[in-house]
């Protein structure tokens, strides 16, 4: 199975500020990863897929980069809102999916 | 608007079962991949199963493989989750999630709000 590996599993960061997030596979995957923002209490929310595809809805401070197995999340101006968790799944080995061990995104 | 309600968890001995639950509403359910993701308190998120939207394929993951599985009827628009020989490694929320499937895979686009299953004497 592929194995994804985040980095780095939590950070603190301030509102206004640039955060980078990289999802590493155990081996090649193409562009087929996927981020996920979750907050306490409620389902993880798509933000982005194929890699780079901003899902519908989701601010444009919010980028995806990469292929082949590193991948990168950035959050560009950080909002109040950005505080969450997030993760990195990988869809290369369908139906079998997996997902990074999250990202906390906490206040500074 | 497309919609996900789960239902069925709940409180289960060792060793027990539980059938968990999932309607869909606002999407031609049939044309869909789905499938069932867990998260354990504190923990991350983990996939469970997945099946085709004729029902067709199914796949596992191998700490569930054999004690779980996963079905539909898409003339109700419900998917299912029968978990048997249930322990305390099974104790998470249970979401129900759709597969926007495209190219030769693709992510969970929509997800219900879960079902908390807690497996304890």
């Amino acid at each position: 199975a592929i194995q994804l590996t985040q980095s780095p599993s939590s950070l603190s960061a301030s509102v206004g500020d640039r955060v980078t997030i990289t999802c590493r596979t155990s081996r090649g995957i193409g562009r087929a990863l996927a981020w996920y923002q979750q907050k306490p209490g409620k389902p993880p929310k798509l933000l982005i897929y194929g890699a780079s595809t901003l899902e519908s809805g989701v601010p444009l401070r919010f980028s995806g980069s990469g292929s082949g197995a590193d991948f990168t999340l950035t959050i560009d101006t950080l909002q109040p809102e950005d505080f969450a968790t997030y993760y990195c799944q990988q869809f290369n080995t369908y139906p079998q999916i997996t997902f990074g061990g999250g990202t906390k995104v906490e206040i500074k | 608007d497309v919609q996900l309600v789960e239902s069925g968890g709940g409180l289960v001995q060792p060793g027990g079962s539980l059938r968990l639950s999932c309607v869909a509403s606002g999407l031609t359910f049939s044309n869909y991949w789905m499938s069932w993701v867990r998260q354990a308190p504190g923990k991350g998120l983990e996939w469970v199963a997945s099946i085709k939207g004729d029902g067709s394929v199914k796949d596992y993951v191998d700490s569930v493989r054999g004690r779980f599985t996963i079905s539909r009827d898409n003339a109700k628009n419900s998917l299912d989750l029968q978990m048997h020989s249930l322990s305390a490694e099974d104790t998470a929320v249970y979401y129900c999630a759709r597969i926007y499937y495209y190219d030769t895979g693709g992510p969970l686009d929509y997800w219900g709000q879960g079902t908390s299953v807690t497996v304890s004497p």
